[in-house]
C-alpha cells in the first residue's frame, strides 16, 4: 500500500508569491493534519481536517490556509510567502479523527527568496 | 500554550542503553507520542501513551507519569541505525493534533 504522498517535493518561490502543496494520505485514511518543521525543530501543528471539515487550527497567520477534498486528499495554500515560511511542510493522516499513530509523508520543501 | 523540554543531543554507544527525557506543560494534555525521524525523512511514529506507566515495543519503551508531567524514550540494544532524532509531542485534545518538542539528537558510536 502507498503511503502518504505529499508534492511536490521540492519548491523554489520568491517573497510575496502563493503557494499550494499537495497531500494524499493513505488509503482509507479520513484525517489530515499538516506540520510546518524549520530546520533543527521539531514540526509545528497547522491544520488538521477530517471528512472535510477544519478541525483544528494551530498559531499561523491568515496567509495560510487548507481544504480536504471528498476524496480525503488535501491542499495546504500559503499566501504572500515570507522568507520564513522556508520550512519542510509535513503531511500526516491517521485512521479517524481520534487516531494516535500519525504518518508522515516525505514533505515539500520550500524555499522562498 | 505549550512548552515541551528535551536534551537536545544524545551519545550512546553500540550495544547500551539510552533514555531520552521530555517534560512538557500544556493547557490541555491527552497523550505523549515519540517519533523518531532520520536526517531528510519523514518522523515515524513510535508509541503513544495516555495513561501512566511503561509501554514496551521491542527494542523501544515509553513511560509516562501524568502527574509529573514526564515521560522519556527507552532504547535497548542501541544499533548504528538509532541514530537519528527523536521528538515527544503532547496531544492536547480529542483530535489528531500534535504539539512537539525541538527534538533530541541521538548519535549512537560503535
Amino acid at each position: 500500500d502507498a503511503g502518504v504522498t505529499q508534492s511536490p517535493t521540492h519548491l523554489i518561490k520568491t517573497r510575496g508569491q502563493q503557494v499550494t502543496l499537495r497531500c494524499s494520505p493513505i488509503s482509507g485514511h479520513k484525517s489530515v493534519s499538516w506540520y510546518q518543521q524549520v530546520l533543527g525543530q521539531g514540526p509545528q501543528f497547522i491544520f488538521q481536517y477530517y471528512e472535510k471539515e477544519e478541525r483544528g487550527r494551530g498559531n499561523f497567520p491568515d496567509r495560510f490556509s487548507a481544504r480536504q477534498f471528498p476524496n480525503y486528499s488535501s491542499e495546504l495554500n500559503v499566501n504572500a510567502l515570507l522568507l520564513g515560511d522556508s520550512a519542510l511542510y509535513l503531511c500526516a493522516s491517521s485512521l479517524t479523527l481520534l487516531g494516535t499513530e500519525a504518518f508522515f509523508g516525505q514533505g515539500t520543501r520550500l524555499t522562498v527568496v | 500554550g505549550q512548552s515541551l523540554e528535551q536534551p537536545s543531543e544524545v551519545t550512546a554507544v553500540e550495544g547500551a542503553i539510552v533514555q531520552i527525557n521530555c517534560t512538557y506543560q500544556t493547557s490541555g494534555f491527552y497523550g505523549l507520542s515519540w517519533y523518531q525521524q532520520h536526517d531528510g525523512g519523514a518522523p515515524t511514529f513510535l508509541s503513544y501513551n495516555a495513561l501512566d506507566g511503561l509501554e514496551e515495543t521491542g527494542r523501544f519503551s515509553s513511560f509516562l507519569s501524568r502527574s509529573d508531567s514526564y515521560g522519556y524514550l527507552l532504547l535497548q540494544e542501541l544499533q548504528m541505525k538509532d541514530s537519528a532524532s527523536y521528538f515527544c509531542a503532547v496531544r492536547v485534545n480529542t483530535g489528531n493534533q500534535f504539539y512537539f518538542g525541538t527534538g533530541t539528537s541521538l548519535t549512537v558510536i560503535p
